[in-house]
């Protein structure tokens, strides 16, 4: 089965700062979403980004579809920010993958 | 007006009793699914049903059955609790044909002592 792989696992910022996560995935796909879970545990989809280029305020992300990963970019991080993203792709069900867990400090 | 409404929200319980865990929808999807998420946050599908009629069925012990009354509601049963089934557990629902857009309940967070 396809393989997601996310990295860094781990990501501690200072409010302000900007960042990159990126998201591999071992397989072609065309349907890669990405999600945030926040410290409270729920899930709320972000983006949805088979290919391309989409921005949603502070939050944009792109995928290389033929190189076969997704970036995320945050930024201007703020507190709120806090929490885990995964990237999952859609085969006849969402596989997501291993996570980023991202910290921001005041 | 919850989306996807799960209940409880937390769980606890012994090893060896049998438990369930319900979740509905008012989405009018025509999917919905279990999501497994461990200590490390890993999520991993479990189940995913449409219209009612059972389609993935991972690897999962046969001690857990999931039911589906209608293609609104997706419950999940589990017999002889075990300490490894200490987990939170999402339930989601989406439209097939469009394969993005999903949306989850706020989990259920099971402890098994």
């Amino acid at each position: 089965g396809i393989q997601v792989e996310q990295s860094p696992p781990d990501l501690i910022l200072q409010e302000g700062a900007n960042s990159t996560l990126r998201c591999n995935f071992s397989d072609s796909v065309n349907n890669l979403q990405w999600f945030h879970q926040n410290p409270w545990g729920q899930l709320i989809n972000l983006f949805y980004i088979p290919s391309g280029t989409k921005q949603n305020g502070r939050l944009s992300a792109t995928t290389v579809a033929t190189e076969r990963y997704s970036l995320l970019y945050i930024s201007s991080s703020q507190t709120t920010d806090s929490g885990v993203y995964f990237c999952a792709v859609y085969t006849d069900k969402l596989i997501f993958g291993t996570g980023t867990r991202l910290q921001v400090f005041p | 007006d919850t989306a996807v409404s799960q209940t409880p929200k937390y769980l606890v319980t012994q090893m060896g009793n049998d438990k369930s865990i319900k979740c509905e929808q008012n989405l009018g999807h025509d999917t919905m699914y279990w999501y497994k998420q461990d200590s490390k946050k890993f999520l991993k599908i479990m189940f995913s049903y449409n219209n009612k009629e059972l389609i993935i069925n991972e690897t999962v012990p046969n001690r857990f059955s999931p039911k589906s009354p209608d293609k609104a509601h997706l419950n999940l049963h589990i017999n002889s609790l075990e300490l490894g089934d200490s987990a939170v557990y999402f339930c989601a629902s989406g439209r097939t044909a469009l394969g993005y857009g999903y949306t989850f309940g706020s989990g259920t967070r099971l402890t098994v002592v």
